[in-house]
């Protein structure tokens, strides 16, 4: 199975901060690569597919990047609804698996 | 718009079965790949099995063999059928549905989960 590894697990940031999370996998995955928010008590919502595609309708301040098994997803000026914890997950092989979380907190 | 609600969760014995649906609107679920994904209490997430259109299914190791995955174009619905529960499966679970694209593969629409206690 290929192991995602997120980091950091947490951060606290200040509205109008620029955000970087990491997410490592333990082999090769190429560019798929998924990122997902989930909101407390609502289910995930994806921002991020095939490592770097902005999903329809996702502000533009998120991106991804990477390939292989390095990858970022990049909130160029966090705002107060992106308070949320953050997944990545690869859709290289079977199984489907995802990083850890990365929870983003409010300074 | 798209639409998935899932239902048939509850507090079950260890052992005992439950059997989940998904309803879906707005979309046929014969013409997409779908998908549950779990949520332990606090925790991360969890792919568990996926329906392609061709019929396929796929399964992560620890569900193998005990749960299956079916669909029901008629219905337009997505099942779950999960047997011999153990308490490590207590968890929401979510129905997906995969998006568009060639060999792309990601999960654009979420419901709101259903939740399944394994415990005694």
């Amino acid at each position: 199975d290929i192991q995602m590894t997120q980091s950091p697990s947490s951060l606290s940031a200040s509205v109008g901060d620029r955000v970087t999370i990491t997410c490592r996998a333990s082999q090769n995955s190429g560019t798929s690569l998924n990122w997902y928010q989930q909101k407390s008590g609502q289910a995930p919502k994806v921002l991020i597919y095939a490592g770097s595609n902005l999903k329809s309708g996702v502000p533009s301040r998120f991106s991804g990047s990477g390939s292989g098994t390095d990858f970022t997803l990049t909130i160029s000026s966090l705002q107060p609804e992106d308070f949320a914890t953050y997944y990545c997950q690869q859709s290289y092989g079977n199984p489907w698996t995802f990083g850890q979380g990365t929870k983003v907190e409010i300074k | 718009e798209v639409q998935l609600l899932e239902s048939g969760g509850g507090l079950v014995q260890p052992g005992g079965s439950l059997r989940l649906s998904c309803a879906a609107s707005a979309f046929n679920v014969n013409n997409y790949a779908m998908a549950w994904v779990r949520q332990a209490p606090g925790k991360g997430l969890e792919w568990v099995s996926s329906f392609f259109p061709s019929g396929n299914t796929v399964y992560t190791d620890a569900v193998k063999g005990r749960f299956t995955i079916s669909r029901d174009n008629s219905k337009n619905m997505l099942y779950l059928q999960m047997n011999s529960l153990r308490a490590e499966d207590t968890a929401l679970y979510y129905c997906a549905k995969y998006g568009s694209g060639t060999f792309i593969y990601y999960l654009d629409h979420w419901g709101q989960g259903t939740l399944v206690t394994v415990s005694s």
